[in-house]
């Protein structure tokens, strides 16, 4: 079955810190790579995703960088600050129709004051 | 918009007993997701439905997982014999997706419901 591999699996950072979470894919029928963001008994909520015609996306502090010759990308986050703790999960696209996501394991961040 | 309405937030059951889960989607939203979320497997995706049919339903783990879709704007997930290893947070997410097409597009989570199966 198709895997999603995150690491690291937690993450501490000290405030103005830069976190940079990674994923690796296996073959994926569309290039499309979200990364959700998930607090204490919350459900996960989309942040940043790219999509196939550009190798980066920047949003505020937020940026995805995306190698597809290697099938990894990665979340970076300038400037962390302690709001920023929570889980990180990417995921990519599974099945060769539209609509079904497979979520990395996870990355706990905590951003020290 | 409210968003993805899931209830109950909180279950707790004995095993063997009957669980209810229910999921609202977003209003105009043709997808619906019921994902099972636990600290050893993570976010797995249990079911996939587009226009109330049920597309992918790979994830569920045995027959005593059933879930349905009797219309856009309501679903049910429900275990019968619950056992303590159900225990977990259920999310329901939606979304809109022309089937078929390489779009994607969002998922939108519900709060979740935590189940405790003792």
């Amino acid at each position: 079955q198709q895997q999603v591999k995150q690491s690291p699996q937690s993450l501490i950072v000290q405030k103005g810190g830069i976190s940079i979470i990674n994923c690796a894919y296996e073959n994926t029928a569309f290039d499309y790579f979200p990364w959700y963001q998930q607090f204490p008994g919350k459900g996960p909520a989309l942040l940043i995703a790219i999509r196939p015609d550009v190798s980066e996306k920047k949003e505020g502090r937020f940026t995805i960088s995306f190698n597809k010759s290697a099938k990894q990308f990665s979340l970076h986050i300038m400037d962390s600050q302690p709001g920023d703790s929570a889980t990180y999960f990417c995921a990519a696209p599974t099945g060769n129709q539209g609509g079904k996501l497979i979520f990395g394991q996870g990355t706990e961040l905590s951003v020290k004051p | 918009d409210a968003g993805v309405i899931q209830s109950p937030r909180h279950e707790v059951t004995e095993m063997g007993q009957e669980v209810t889960l229910r999921c609202k989607p977003i209003s105009g939203h043709n997808s619906l997701f019921w994902y099972r979320q636990t600290m050893m497997r993570g976010l797995e995706l249990l079911i996939y439905f587009n226009n109330n049919v049920p597309i992918d339903d790979s994830g569920m783990p045995e027959d005593r997982f059933s879930a349905k879709m009797p219309n856009a704007s309501f679903s049910t997930l429900k275990i019968q014999p619950s056992e303590p290893r159900d225990s977990a947070v259920y999310f329901c997410a939606s979304s809109f997706i022309v089937y078929g097409t390489s779009e994607q597009e969002t998922q939108y989570f519900g709060p979740g419901t935590r189940l405790l199966v003792l």
